[in-house]
């Protein structure tokens, strides 16, 4: 199917594990980001990608990590997940200056 | 102070009404303006994109920007309960590459 998915769409994990969000668009399109939502922070930038291979950091990187090595996959991981990583993670892709189309986004929660 | 700014609401209109949402942004240079629907549990999707000052219209949508005043609304007429969601004002950087997200207004349309 044509679009912008994510996997997993829920994920428990414990403190200190590591965890990897997926984000797959199929439109071949440029950038690709992630945010994440918080209730009272809106959405926070985290990572973006201009292109394969080409990542930047966002707002908040801190404790995040990024790859891009084919322009369809832009995996975030978290490298030893802490609580204050509980949130609702957005992947969005976009070509040009057309805006974004956000994926169906993971819920994370670490216990 | 916020490089886009809303007010978080919620705003209350009944079935019918006009709901007005509003939006600052800090950037004088900014060319580009969107605004972006969040149902809770969702994702953001695009409902409007205005790049001109002005007024453009989509069906019972009305997007509104005032590049002097840095000012971007968002009109909904004849207000449906389907319309309650969160709205969220975007605004492009210069480099036309990251958009930058308002806090969202909360939407409450009541029959």
């Amino acid at each position: 199917d044509a679009g912008i998915t994510q996997s997993p769409r829920y994920k428990i994990t414990e403190t200190g594990r590591q965890v990897t969000l997926m984000c797959h668009q199929t439109w071949s399109h440029s950038y690709m980001f992630w945010y994440r939502q918080d209730l009272g922070h809106g959405l926070r930038l985290i990572y973006y990608s201009a292109a394969a291979d080409i990542t930047d950091k966002g707002e908040v990187p801190d404790g995040y990590v990024v790859s891009r090595s084919k322009t369809e996959n832009f995996p975030l991981t978290l490298e030893s997940a802490t609580r204050s990583q509980t949130s609702v993670y957005f992947c969005a892709s976009m070509q040009d200056s057309y805006g974004y189309t956000f994926g169906s986004g993971t819920r994370l929660t670490v216990v | 102070q916020k490089e886009v700014e809303q007010n978080s609401g919620p705003l209350s209109v009944p079935e019918g009404a006009i709901a007005s949402l509003n939006c600052t942004y800090s950037d004088r240079g900014s060319q580009s303006f969107f605004w972006y629907r969040q149902y809770s549990g969702k994702s953001p999707e695009l409902i409007m994109s205005i790049y001109s000052n002005g007024d453009k219209e989509d069906g019972r949508f009305t997007a509104q920007l005032n590049k002097a005043s840095q000012y971007v609304s968002l009109l909904i007429r004849d207000s449906q309960p389907s319309d309650s969601a969160t709205y969220l004002c975007a605004v492009f950087n210069n480099a036309g590459n990251m958009l930058t997200f308002g806090g969202g207004t909360r939407l409450m349309v009541k029959p």
